[in-house]
C-alpha cells in the first residue's frame, strides 16, 4: 500500500510555461484535495474532488485548473506559470467527510517559477 | 470564516521536558481536529484526530484535548526526545466545509 504519492518532487518553471503535478492514491479514497504550503504559512486548499468526474474549486483556484478521470489520480494542470505560484503542493485523500475521516498526504512537490 | 491560529510559532526546549501546542479556531462548529506533524521537506503524518464529540485523545506520549466553546485545542507531548522535532499543524474540519489548517509551531528538542 503506497498511500498518496505524488510526482514530481521538485520543478522549476520559467514564467508562462505549464505543467502537471500528478497524485495517485491506492486507498480507493472518494476525496482527493490539492494543498499549496507557502514559507511559515497553513496549507491552503486549490481544487478537492468528491469522487470521479467531480471536482470543485477550494479557497485559492485562480491560475490552476484539475479533472478527476478514475478514482485513483487527480492531477493538477498549472497552464501559464506565475512567480506567485512558487510554492509547496501538497495531494491528499481521505475516505469520507465528516467526524472520523483522516487526510492522508504525499510527500510534496516543491515548485519554484522564475 | 473559520481562521485557526498556533502559538507560539516556534519552541526551543530540551530534551525530556514536557510541552504543550496551542491550536485556536474562530468557528466552533466543527466535524473533528486533527494534529499533523511534518517534518523538513516531507509531507504531512496524522498523529490525533479528535472528534467533535470527543474531549480527547491519547496516542503513546502524545495527548491531543479539544474544548469547542472556548475554540481551543492542545498538544501535550510527554518527555519530549529530539526525535520529536518537527513542525506540528492543527486542522479543523466545519460542517458543509473544507479543512483549514493552522500555520504551525515549529519544535525543537534539543539531546
Amino acid at each position: 500500500n503506497a498511500g498518496v504519492t505524488q510526482t514530481p518532487k521538485f520543478r522549476i518553471l520559467k514564467i508562462g510555461q505549464s505543467m502537471t503535478l500528478q497524485c495517485t492514491q491506492d486507498m480507493n479514497h472518494n476525496y482527493m484535495y490539492w494543498y499549496r504550503q507557502d514559507p511559515g504559512m497553513g496549507l491552503k486548499l486549490i481544487y478537492y474532488s468528491v469522487g470521479a468526474g467531480i471536482t470543485d474549486k477550494g479557497e485559492v483556484p485562480n491560475g490552476y485548473n484539475v479533472s478527476r478521470s478514475t478514482t485513483e489520480d487527480f492531477p493538477l494542470r498549472l497552464e501559464l506559470a506565475a512567480p506567485s505560484q512558487t510554492s509547496v503542493y501538497f495531494c491528499a485523500s481521505s475516505l469520507g467527510r465528516g467526524s472520523s475521516y483522516e487526510q492522508y498526504f504525499g510527500p510534496g512537490t516543491r515548485l519554484t517559477v522564475t | 470564516k473559520q481562521e485557526v491560529t498556533q502559538i507560539p510559532a516556534a519552541l526551543s526546549v530540551p530534551e525530556g521536558e514536557n510541552l504543550v501546542l496551542n491550536c485556536s479556531f474562530t468557528d466552533s462548529a466543527i466535524y473533528n481536529l486533527q494534529w499533523f506533524r511534518q517534518d523538513p521537506g516531507k509531507g504531512l503524518t496524522s498523529l490525533l484526530l479528535i472528534q467533535s464529540s470527543q474531549r480527547e485523545q491519547t496516542s503513546g506520549r502524545l495527548n491531543a484535548s479539544l474544548d469547542k466553546s472556548s475554540g481551543r485545542s492542545t498538544l501535550y507531548i510527554a518527555a519530549s526526545q529530539p526525535g520529536d522535532s518537527a513542525t506540528y499543524l492543527c486542522a479543523v474540519e466545519n460542517y458543509g466545509q473544507n479543512f483549514v489548517f493552522g500555520p504551525g509551531t515549529r519544535l525543537s528538542v534539543l539531546p
